[in-house]
């Protein structure tokens, strides 16, 4: 069972803000909200992560909804690099245990010139 | 600034053949862990480290085995290579398991088995 959904893809204007969503509508108390992002034919790139508060960084905007079960990443003025595949998942710790970073299909974004 | 370094970047081997694959990294981080990434998928772990001394098994351990003599390096060991083994193979870092910390992962090594 997927703990997270998102879009298989998206398409966003060069310039523009992108906006993913993700909903993890049965995520738990102590879990966080990992975004990691994976441009052809490299590896993971982390980008932000967040329990209950909006986060704002270098390369993003996360925003959480109160009730936790549904969050957007935000790429204020998106371009050709960001182009990749970005997973929203779900975990207790940064990946440590058996369970590891679990990776689904994720969201193809794609920024058109 | 070199992060997680993955070699080789490209391998081809015949079924059966065994080989090493390598993944250092330079931050002194405690947390080391091996996934594989077939086409279309998503990464699925294989094997992981806490620290030196001590690996555990992921999700796909069947045919791969791990060691962590040191801190830095974290190889996986392929004992008998079959073509289902093909796939690209990643290899990540974290300072710790605790709460909030960011795996950092290198550029993986893309294996094919004939």
């Amino acid at each position: 069972d997927a703990k997270t959904t998102q879009p298989p893809s998206m398409d966003c204007a060069e310039g523009r803000a992108a906006n993913l969503p993700c909903n993890h509508s049965t995520i738990s108390g102590n879990e966080y909200v990992y975004w990691y992002r994976q441009i052809h034919s490299q590896g993971p790139q982390y980008i932000i992560h967040g329990l209950k508060n909006n986060e704002t960084n270098e390369m993003a905007s996360l925003i959480i909804t109160e009730d936790r079960k549904s969050s957007t990443l935000i790429l204020p003025h998106a371009t050709l690099r960001d182009t990749a595949v970005y997973y929203c998942i779900l975990s207790m710790y940064s990946g440590g245990g058996a369970d590891g970073l679990t990776f689904g299909k994720g969201t193809h974004l794609i920024i058109q010139p | 600034n070199a992060g997680v370094t993955q070699t080789p970047k490209f391998q081809v081997l015949k079924t059966g053949q065994s080989m090493t694959l390598q993944c250092a990294q330079d931050m002194n981080h405690e947390y080391m862990s091996w996934y594989r990434q077939d086409p279309g998928m998503g990464l699925r772990l294989i094997h992981y480290s806490v620290g030196a001394g001590i690996t555990d098994q992921g999700e796909v351990p069947n045919g791969y085995n791990v060691s962590r003599s040191t801190t830095e390096d974290f190889p996986l060991r392929l004992l008998s290579a079959a073509p289902s083994q093909t796939s690209v193979y990643f290899c990540a870092s974290s300072y710790s398991t605790a709460k909030g910390q960011p795996q950092h992962f290198g550029d993986g090594t893309r294996l094919s088995i004939l």
